[in-house]
This record gives structure tokens, sequence and C-alpha cells, in this order.
């Protein structure tokens, strides 16, 4: 299993370009996260999917949009993005209830 | 709006020492998490508590949950050099986790 998997590792825009960050996961979890890291700080929860067809706000959805394409998929989109949104984007998945997450490797996304 | 504090946020220990990580929540959960983050990192989970009074240990790390003082503690003992790392707890309410900032731990020979 490759457990959760992140595309691509590493990313630089320039202000204003659009980019979607991809998300699989092959351990049939019914939940997925995306979350961004800054620097010294926790993660902080931008969007999740409890389950297929479905997505939830989190604490800073404010210039992201998701998809949940398929049980093993779940992309995040960023439409304009701003010297803000730079920082590490991760992952994660449960297969639901008390089960602890698994986090992907990250994205490290720079925004010029 | 949960709130989770560590404390501390940064940890120098000397190797063969003690000591204890704090994570405090600001309101009712019976779900918690510690999470190890080794620098440029993913997270990578190591205890999940799920109950009051729950005790968790692997190694040198042992973790309790007290939900009535919301609070779980990381006790760390005879600390040794690869435990350094950066460690979180996360706190599960209405399905949405919530992490605390983190706790930078070096320890030192």
């Amino acid at each position: 299993n490759a457990g959760v998997t992140q595309t691509p590792k590493f990313q630089v825009l320039k202000t204003g370009q659009s980019m979607t960050l991809q998300c699989a996961q092959d351990m049939n979890h019914n939940s997925m996260y995306w979350y961004r890291q800054d620097p010294g700080m926790g993660l902080r929860l931008i969007y999740y999917s409890a389950s297929e067809g479905t997505t939830d706000k989190g604490e800073v959805p404010n210039g992201y949009n998701v998809s949940r394409l398929n049980k093993r998929e779940f992309s995040l989109r960023l439409e304009s993005a701003a010297p803000s949104q730079t920082s590490v984007y991760f992952c994660a998945s449960r297969s639901g209830g008390q089960e602890t997450q698994y986090f992907g490797p990250g994205t490290r996304l720079l925004v010029l | 709006e949960l709130k989770v504090e560590q404390n501390p946020l940064f940890l120098s220990m000397q190797e063969g020492k003690n000591y204890t990580i704090y994570c405090n929540y600001s309101t009712t959960s019976d779900r918690l998490y510690w999470y190890r983050q080794d620098p440029g990192k993913s997270l990578e989970s190591l205890f999940v508590l799920l109950s009051n009074g729950a005790v968790k240990q692997e190694g040198r790390l042992m973790a309790s949950l007290d939900t009535k003082a919301r609070l779980s503690t990381l006790h760390i003992t005879a600390a040794v050099h690869d435990l350094s790392a950066t460690y979180f707890c996360a706190v599960v309410n209405a399905g949405k986790s919530t992490f605390g900032d983190g706790t930078t731990l070096t320890v030192k020979p």
C-alpha cells in the first residue's frame, strides 16, 4: 500500500495563477482532509470530506475549493493564488469513527 | 470554537532526563491524538486516546487523557536524541480535528 500520496511535492506560482493539488489514498478510507501548515504552527483544516460525495468547510476555507472525485481522490484548488497561501499543504485520510488520521508527504507551495 | 494549547512550545532536554508536555483544550471532547513530525517531514501517529483515564505507552513515551480537566500529557522518560522532533496534540470535536501549535523537542547529549 502506498498510503496517502500527494502531487506535486513542490510548486512555485505567481500571484493570480491557479493550480490543483492532488491527493489519493489506497486504504479505502471514508474521510479525507486538507490542511495547511505555516511555519511554527500546527495544522489548520481547510476542507474535509466525511464521505464520498460530501465536502465541508474547515477553519480556513477562503480562497480554496475542493472536489471529492471518488472514494480515493480528494483535490484542492487555488483559483487565484495569493502570497498568503504560501504554506505546506497536507492531505490526510481516516477510515472513520475513532481511527487516527494518516497523512500524505505534503506539498510545499510558494506564491510569489 | 475549540482551542488547543500546548506547552511548552520549545523544550531543550539533556539525554536521560524526564519531562512532560501538556495539551489543554477548551471544549468537551472524548478523542485526542498525538502526532510526531520530523523536520521537513509529514506527521506520524503516536497515540490515540479515546476515553477519560486512557493511558498509552510506546517505548519512552507515555500519553494520558483527563477529559474532566480537558488535559492530555505526553511524558518522556530518559530522553534520547532520536526523540528530537515536534509533537502535536489534536482534539476532535464535531468530526473535525483541531491541532495545537506543537512542542519542538531537542534532546542534547
